[in-house]
């Protein structure tokens, strides 16, 4: 069935360090792939999204490539700052699905020390 | 548009009561998803509903657990009777279907605890 992996966290990182959380995904047909962002005491909130193959979505300095050859959608942002301290889920739509069912990672925690 | 609004915030209640827990989703948007998220399972899909209709139940633990969709712009989740191990932190979110690549909108949450 279609499902999202993400890497395991806790990450933990320097402000202004580069940050890489990877997610893989398994899927038939073409799902639109999201990053979500979860701060603390707060719901879940879209960060990006992509909706085919190549495409590249961005906001807030935080970038993923659908990347259909290596079933990859990593997040990536060259400079993180303490207020990027959250949750952050990856995830996939379900085409097979019969309304707009979404596939969630389990979830990478990830905290920035001044 | 003030987004998807979850009631109450915060609940506490103790064991054996009936715990409701109320979401309002988007206007316009006509699908509908409930989920728990505990530290331990994480983000878990209870059910959702597809122009107010239940599509999939199969996340929803057991008989404690059921859910309704009366109309377009309220949706409840009841438990009863409540349990310790339902306490959670439980999320309502909507989108508009066929329209799946614009994802979720989801509500703050119901932080649920059951003594």
């Amino acid at each position: 069935g279609n499902s999202v992996t993400q890497m395991e966290g806790p990450v933990t990182l320097s402000e202004e360090a580069f940050l890489t959380i990877n997610c893989t995904y398994t899927a038939t047909g073409y799902p639109s792939l999201f990053w979500y962002v979860q701060y603390p005491g707060e719901g879940l909130q879209l960060l990006l999204k992509a909706t085919k193959a190549d495409d590249k979505g961005s906001n807030k300095g935080f970038e993923a490539t659908y990347r259909k050859e290596t079933t990859s959608f990593h997040l990536e942002k060259g400079s993180v700052q303490v207020s990027d301290s959250a949750v952050y889920f990856c995830a996939l739509s379900d085409p097979g699905s019969s309304a707009s069912k979404i596939i969630f990672g389990s979830g990478t925690r990830l905290s920035i020390r001044p | 548009d003030a987004g998807v609004i979850q009631s109450p915030r915060h609940e506490v209640t103790e064991m054996g009561q009936e715990v409701t827990l109320r979401c309002k989703p988007i206007s316009g948007h006509n699908s509908l998803f409930w989920y728990r998220q505990t530290m331990m399972r994480g983000l878990e899909l209870l059910i959702y509903f597809n122009n107010n209709v239940p599509i999939d139940d199969s996340g929803m633990p057991e008989d404690r657990f059921s859910a309704k969709m009366p109309n377009a712009s309220f949706s409840t989740l009841k438990i009863q009777p409540s349990e310790p191990r339902d306490s959670a932190v439980y999320f309502c979110a909507s989108s508009l279907a066929r329209r799946q690549f614009y994802g979720y909108t989801f509500g703050s949450g119901t932080r649920l605890t059951v003594v």
